[in-house]
């Protein structure tokens, strides 16, 4: 078992650009959410995916968005990249749509924007 | 929506000592308090989890205690090593799903 798999560890882009941030979940798991993690804080949700909808969204602009495909994994595109938006990204991964359940997290995307 | 509060931001202990780090949360729907552990450059790793139906999990030297009324939790980390340096993380997660809201980490140092 991988685990939670992420792709590509490292980006770096420019401002203005666009980027796709790729995950594949652990085996078994149906449930993707991704976080952004700027340096030195806490992982903030931006959104989360189940059965190939968004069900939940944090407070993250339209630029953010996202798409799960039927084998469970998730991209997740920024549009108009924005130096703030250099960050770790991080997809979770876990099951029956996430209830209450143990998250596991990928590697992380380390997004820098310049 | 829910606000993560954790305290202290670093925490240093010799080898040997307790650990505490402590956590706040404000949204009472919140139901599951899982805690992560990341060292450095690598991802965030669950060590303990507790959910509201009850007051305090153990797992060998690590414990974490809940107190829903008061809205707060707590990790515990006895007879610390030096491995055990790392970034602390509490999170608390809404009544839907895995939506975690994570606290801003403490910085763990175990002096040996």
């Amino acid at each position: 078992d991988a685990g939670v798999t992420q792709s590509p560890t490292h980006l770096i882009k420019t401002r203005g650009q666009q980027v796709t941030l790729r995950c594949s979940p652990k085996s078994g798991h149906d449930t993707v959410s991704w976080y952004q993690q700027a340096l030195g804080q806490g992982p903030q949700f931006i959104f989360q995916y189940y059965e190939e909808e968004e069900r939940q969204r944090g407070n993250f602009p339209d630029r953010f968005s996202g798409h799960q495909f039927p084998n469970y994994s998730s991209e997740l595109n920024v549009n108009a990249l924005l130096l703030g938006d250099s960050a770790l990204y991080l997809c979770a991964s876990s099951s029956t749509g996430g209830r209450n359940t143990e998250a596991f997290f990928g590697q992380g995307t380390r997004l820098t924007v310049v | 929506g829910e606000n993560v509060e954790q305290h202290p931001s670093t925490l240093s202990v010799q080898e040997g000592d307790s650990a505490v780090i402590k956590c706040t949360y404000s949204d009472s729907a919140s139901n599951y308090f899982p805690w992560y552990k990341q060292e450095l450059g690598k991802r965030p790793q669950l060590i303990i989890d507790i959910r509201s139906n009850v007051g305090e999990k153990k797992d060998q030297r690590i414990a974490v205690t809940l107190n829903k009324t008061a809205k707060h939790f707590s990790l515990h980390i006895t007879e610390t090593q030096p491995e055990d340096s790392a970034v602390y993380f509490c999170a608390a997660s809404s009544v839907w799903g895995n939506q975690f809201y994570f606290g801003t980490g403490t910085s763990l140092t175990v002096i040996p």
